[in-house]
This record gives C-alpha cells, structure tokens and sequence, in this order.
C-alpha cells in the first residue's frame, strides 16, 4: 500500500525556518517524480515545488522561488522542504504528492500525504 | 501565467446529474485532472487525462475536455458525492502544475 506521512509542521514566527518532511513506503520511491502542494485554511490547493526521480530537476511556484528548497533522499525514501523567510501568507497544511508520468501524457497526482500544518504567526 | 477558473459553488439535487466546468486557454490541447476533496481530508484523483477514472472511483464521475473547458459531470449524484474539486493542469511551457480554483458541490 503506497503510503505518505508528511511531519515537521508547526508554529513559527515570520522570517523563521522549517524544515517539513514526507516519508515514503509501498512503492520504490527512487522511480517517481514528487511534488509539493499547499492549502491555506479555506483556501484552494497551491501547487509549490517540483523535484525529479533522481533529484536533477527542481521547479518552484514562483510565490516560493528563492525561499523553499525541495530535496529528497532516495536511500531514506523521503522528500523534505525546506521553508526560510517565512510570512503569514505561508501559513497552509503541505501536502507531499507523487506524481504519475506515462508518456506522451500530462502527469497526475496519484497520491497524497495527509498535510502538515504550517502556521507563521507572532 | 496560466490560470484555471471554475465556477465556486454548484448546487444539485440527489440522482441528479450536475456539471462543474474548468477554464483555461486552450485547456483542450493539455490533459486535464480532477481532484475530490471532502473536509478534512486530503484530495484524491478521481479523473486523469481528460476522461479516465482510477481505480475505484464509480462510473458515475466522468470527464470531458474540449477547447477552453474541461468538465466534470457527476451522474446520478449521491448525498457522498458533496466535496470541494479541482480541477488541473500541466503547463508543459513551464513544467508547472496548475490547480483550478474550485468548486464546491452541494447535495441538496
């Protein structure tokens, strides 16, 4: 059973650091591009960072670019951002994503983790 | 960048059919996906490229997409069907994602 945990959420001041995870199980977690996706409370879903099987490609939603850094270790199957400069704005449950690529087809969100709240707030 | 607009709310009485539209630029010439969302809980796959369901989701949800519209139709509608959905997108000049900005399905 495919399965994603996200932790590491929780209450930060603005300008802090966090650094969320997401581990992997029930799939070889080495053959799939993952993703980031936000919700902020009441909101809509926000797509957030991209990163490659193998690590080489990393694309960031441009509200984030410059601030998050998406990184995964394929030998612990899982997935980390790291979120510096944090801002109330921010403030939203992350969910980690597997994406699902066959080709000459878009990709798709097959599963999802369970969130991790961030919330940045004085 | 590339935007996905729906409509927010969309009302429909039991076993009837209600349509949740999604549109973008040329969305027709893109896949589109749908995402079911209840409270509380996190999104789940229920239309891929275009007009294919996943496993286990029913036959009831299907999908279209032509031009600038992607649609959602839910056939028969059922009191469990009531969610937030969203719609989305591959924007492959940018290998974004993009999501839809929702809508949410009331069952009357």
């Amino acid at each position: 059973e495919v399965q994603l945990v996200e932790s590491g959420g929780g209450l930060v001041q603005p300008g802090g650091s966090l650094r969320i995870s997401c581990a992997a199980s029930g799939f070889t977690f080495s053959n799939y591009e993952m993703n980031w996706v936000r919700q902020a409370p009441g909101k809509g879903l926000e797509w957030v960072s991209y990163i490659s099987s193998r690590g080489s490609t990393i694309y960031y939603a441009d509200s984030v670019k410059g601030r998050f850094t998406i990184s995964r270790d394929n030998a612990k199957n899982s997935l980390y951002l790291q979120v510096n400069s944090l801002r109330a704005e921010d403030t939203a449950v992350y969910y980690c994503a597997r994406a699902f690529r066959v080709p000459n087809y878009a990709p798709r969100f097959d599963y999802w983790g369970q969130g991790t709240l961030v919330t940045v707030s004085s | 960048s590339y935007e996905l607009t729906q409509p927010p709310s969309v009302s429909v009485s039991p076993g009837q059919t209600a349509s949740i539209t999604c549109s973008g630029d040329k969305l027709g010439d893109k896949y589109a996906s749908w995402y079911q969302q209840k409270p509380g809980q996190s999104p789940v796959l229920v239309i891929y490229e275009d007009t294919k369901r996943p496993s286990g989701i029913p036959e009831r949800l299907s999908g279209s997409n032509s031009g600038n519209t992607a649609t959602l139709t839910i056939s028969g509608t059922q009191a469990m069907d009531e969610a937030d959905y969203y719609c989305q997108a591959w924007d492959s000049s940018t290998a974004f994602y993009v999501f839809g900005t929702g809508t949410k399905v009331t069952v009357l």
